[in-house]
């Protein structure tokens, strides 16, 4: 079955410091969503990808899906405190299901 | 506007016993998912329904049981509780299928002992 990868499992840095987790698909995806969640929260969806190559930023958030529709990457520019919690990418395949990757906790130090 | 609301919120339960994770969505959404966290492991996918009247298997479905009661509410069903189903478990839905975001609910942290 459809396998998506999810690196790194953990991030430690100071704030200020820029972070990027990557996600990484066994087969192509029609599209993929990435969520954050908050310690002791559910997850909430941020932005979802359908397009090769497409870029799309939110404030200090930039995602990005891969030309082959195979890999996506989260990359947050100067991290402050409230961008702690675990960031998951999922991804679909067309159906009714996503895939969700295991997550990168993301913890940062004033 | 309560989105997506699960009952209850914390459970412990004994070794053999059962209980049923109730989930209801007030978005008029087609579809609805049960999913169990792990630390580590992500979000792992045990049961949905991508309509009233349809349920299928997730990822890792033995041990559980679901009803879709109504286009509203989404039920999950231990029947005999075994310590590896502690976990976190979320519902979610959304308004089609895997091309829509997906609203989660709070979650039942559940212990069996």
């Amino acid at each position: 079955g459809q396998q998506v990868m999810q690196i790194p499992q953990y991030q430690h840095v100071q704030e200020g410091e820029d972070f990027t987790t990557y996600c990484n698909s066994s087969t192509t995806l029609s599209n993929i969503q990435w969520y954050k969640q908050r310690p002791g929260g559910h997850p909430v969806f941020l932005i979802q990808l359908v397009k090769s190559g497409e870029v799309k930023k939110q404030k200090r958030l930039t995602f990005q899906f891969g030309e082959a529709k195979k890999n996506s990457s989260l990359h947050i520019t100067a991290t402050q405190t409230t961008d702690v919690g675990t960031y998951f990418c999922a991804g679909g395949s067309g159906y009714s299901t996503l895939t969700f990757g295991k997550g990168t906790m993301l913890l940062v130090s004033p | 506007n309560a989105g997506v609301t699960q009952t209850p919120k914390f459970q412990v339960l004994k070794t053999g016993q059962s209980m049923t994770l109730q989930c209801a969505q007030d978005m008029n959404h087609n579809s609805m998912y049960w999913y169990r966290q792990d630390p580590g492991m992500g979000l792992r996918l045990i049961y949905y329904s991508a309509s009233e009247g349809t349920t299928d298997k997730g990822e890792v479905p033995n041990g559980y049981n679901v009803s879709r009661l109504n286009k509203r509410e989404f039920s999950l069903r231990l029947e005999s509780a075994a310590p590896s189903q502690t976990s976190v478990y979320f519902c979610a839905s959304s308004a089609l299928d895997g091309t829509y975001e997906q609203y989660f609910g709070p979650g039942t942290r559940l212990t069996v002992t």
